[in-house]
C-alpha cells in the first residue's frame, strides 16, 4: 500500500485563492518531500521538510509537518493559472535507504 | 542547469519485443531510480542504483531488469513487452546520503504503449 495519501484527489479553485493539500503517512520517516507535475511531463522538486522541523517556506509554498498526526500540508497561496498540475508527496523512510515512497497526488485545477 | 533526459518521449513495441528505455543524467549523482506512473497509483518503483554495477529491486521489478555501466547512465529493459507494461516510465537521480533520501531530479518521461 502507498506510504503516503493525499488529500484531496482533485481540488478546483479560481485564481487569487489559496489552495490547500494534505499528506498523510504511516510510518516514522527522515523527511518529507512535495514535488509538481505538469500534465505528461517529470516531476519537479519544491521542498523538502525534516522530521525535526514543523514548518517551512518557499516562495507561495508553505509546508508544514505534524509528526504526531503523520501528515503533512501543502498550501499554494495566491494561486495562478501557472499552478495547475498534479501535487505529490514523497516520504523518506527512516529504513528506506535512499528511496522515496510516492502517494498519488492531488490534481489542481486553477481557473482565471 | 542539471539534467535529466530519456532516449524518447514517445515510444510504440509489439508485444513480446525487447525494449530499452536510457537515461542519463548530468550531476554526478550516486542514485538513480526508475519507476512507472499509471493513473490513480501514483509512482511505484521498479528498480534502484546506488552505484555503478549495483541495483535494488523496487516493488514491482518483475518483468523488468536494468543496467547500470556508468555512473550517468541508467537503463531500464523490458525483456518480452507485454501490454500491461503500458505506462509512463520516469527516471530520477539523486545525491547518495546514508540512510537519507535527497531531492530527486526527474527527466521528462517516456509514454510506452505495448500493441
Amino acid at each position: 500500500s502507498q506510504q503516503g495519501e493525499e488529500d484531496p484527489q482533485a481540488l478546483s479553485i479560481q485564481e487569487g485563492e489559496n489552495a490547500t493539500m494534505n499528506c498523510s503517512y504511516k510510518t516514522s520517516i527522515n523527511n518529507l518531500q512535495w514535488y509538481r507535475q505538469n500534465s505528461g511531463r517529470g516531476l519537479v522538486h519544491l521542498i523538502l521538510i525534516r522530521s525535526n522541523e514543523r514548518e517551512k517556506h518557499s516562495g507561495r509554498l508553505r509546508v508544514t509537518l505534524d509528526t504526531s498526526k503523520k501528515s503533512s500540508s501543502l498550501l499554494i497561496t495566491a494561486s495562478r493559472a501557472a499552478d495547475t498540475a498534479s501535487y505529490f508527496c514523497a516520504t523518506d523512510l527512516t529504513d528506506s535507504w535512499g528511496k522515496l515512497q510516492f502517494g498519488a497526488g492531488t490534481q489542481v485545477v486553477v481557473t482565471p | 542547469d542539471v539534467k535529466v533526459t530519456q532516449s524518447s518521449r514517445y515510444l510504440v513495441k509489439r508485444t513480446g519485443e525487447k525494449v530499452f528505455l536510457e537515461c542519463v543524467q548530468d550531476m554526478d549523482h550516486e542514485n538513480m531510480f526508475w519507476y512507472r506512473q499509471d493513473p490513480g497509483l501514483g509512482l511505484r518503483l521498479i528498480y534502484f542504483s546506488y552505484d555503478v554495477k549495483m541495483k535494488e529491486k523496487g516493488d514491482i521489478p518483475e518483468g523488468y531488469s536494468v543496467s547500470r555501466e556508468k555512473k550517468e547512465r541508467f537503463s531500464l529493459i523490458l525483456e518480452s513487452a507485454s501490454t500491461n507494461q503500458t505506462s509512463m516510465y520516469l527516471c530520477a537521480s539523486s545525491l547518495w546520503g546514508v540512510a537519507v533520501s535527497y531531492e530527486q531530479y526527474f527527466g521528462p518521461g517516456t509514454r510506452l504503449t505495448v500493441t
